[in-house]
């Protein structure tokens, strides 16, 4: 059974700090990897998704690594700013046509 | 292209009744997910419907159920409500088969359940 963690549970950096978030997971034969934000109260947003035969993708600010062997995945966020403040979830699919599993999320807090 | 839209957005209900919650996806979306949040358990997965038929189950309780109707719109029903049902209930859509990516999933705002 496919679990999730991540690590750290909530971070707290200034502005302008170069940033990295990690989620394990206990399986590597996934079929993807996808990283999420969550503003307090609301929905979830996309940040990134990384098929199994993928390396890493990017987006802006933001660069998502996975390593398949090691069971784990970065989300690497650069110049962070006030408003990348929310809780950033990675969810894994174990294989085509399953659902999602999601880690716990960390809770990332950027200081003025 | 308008997002994932889901109605009601708040709910308040008495223990031991019933509720009705609807998603509609994005268009041309074929697939809807189900999903309840809680503090203590995080994210949790509840069944997905694809061309309006189950193709997935998570492990609730059969007191959860949902449908998918032609037009993709899904609703999830929940009876006997308990107390452990007080929860945030997000459903999202995807394309759900064909080429690119069609599993990245999109989330709607979310239904704020509270049971008293």
């Amino acid at each position: 059974k496919q679990e999730v963690t991540q690590i750290p549970a909530a971070l707290s950096v200034p502005e302008g700090e170069n940033l990295v978030l990690n989620c394990s997971f206990t399986d590597s034969a996934i079929y993807n990897l996808q990283w999420f934000r969550q503003d307090p109260g609301k929905g979830l947003t996309s940040l990134l998704l990384i098929q199994s035969s993928q390396r890493e993708q990017t987006s802006g600010r933001l660069n998502a690594s996975l390593d398949k062997s090691s069971g784990r995945s970065t989300l690497y966020i650069a110049a962070s700013q006030p408003g990348d403040s929310a809780t950033y979830l990675c969810a894994v699919r174990p294989g085509y046509g399953q659902n999602f599993v999601f880690g716990p999320g960390t809770r990332l807090s950027v200081l003025p | 292209k308008a997002g994932v839209t889901q109605t009601p957005r708040y709910l308040i209900k008495t223990r031991g009744q019933q509720v009705t919650l609807s998603c509609s996806p994005i268009s041309g979306h074929r697939s809807v997910s189900w999903y309840q949040q809680t503090p203590g358990q995080g994210l949790q997965f509840l069944f997905e419907y694809f061309s309006e038929t189950q193709r997935n189950k998570g492990n609730f309780p059969g007191r959860f159920s949902g449908r998918q109707f032609s037009n993709s719109r899904s609703e999830m029903n929940v009876s006997t409500l308990e107390l452990g049902d007080s929860a945030l209930y997000l459903c999202a859509s995807s394309l759900g088969a064909g080429a690119g990516n069609p599993y990245e999933q999109y989330f709607g705002p979310g239904t704020r359940l509270t049971v008293t």
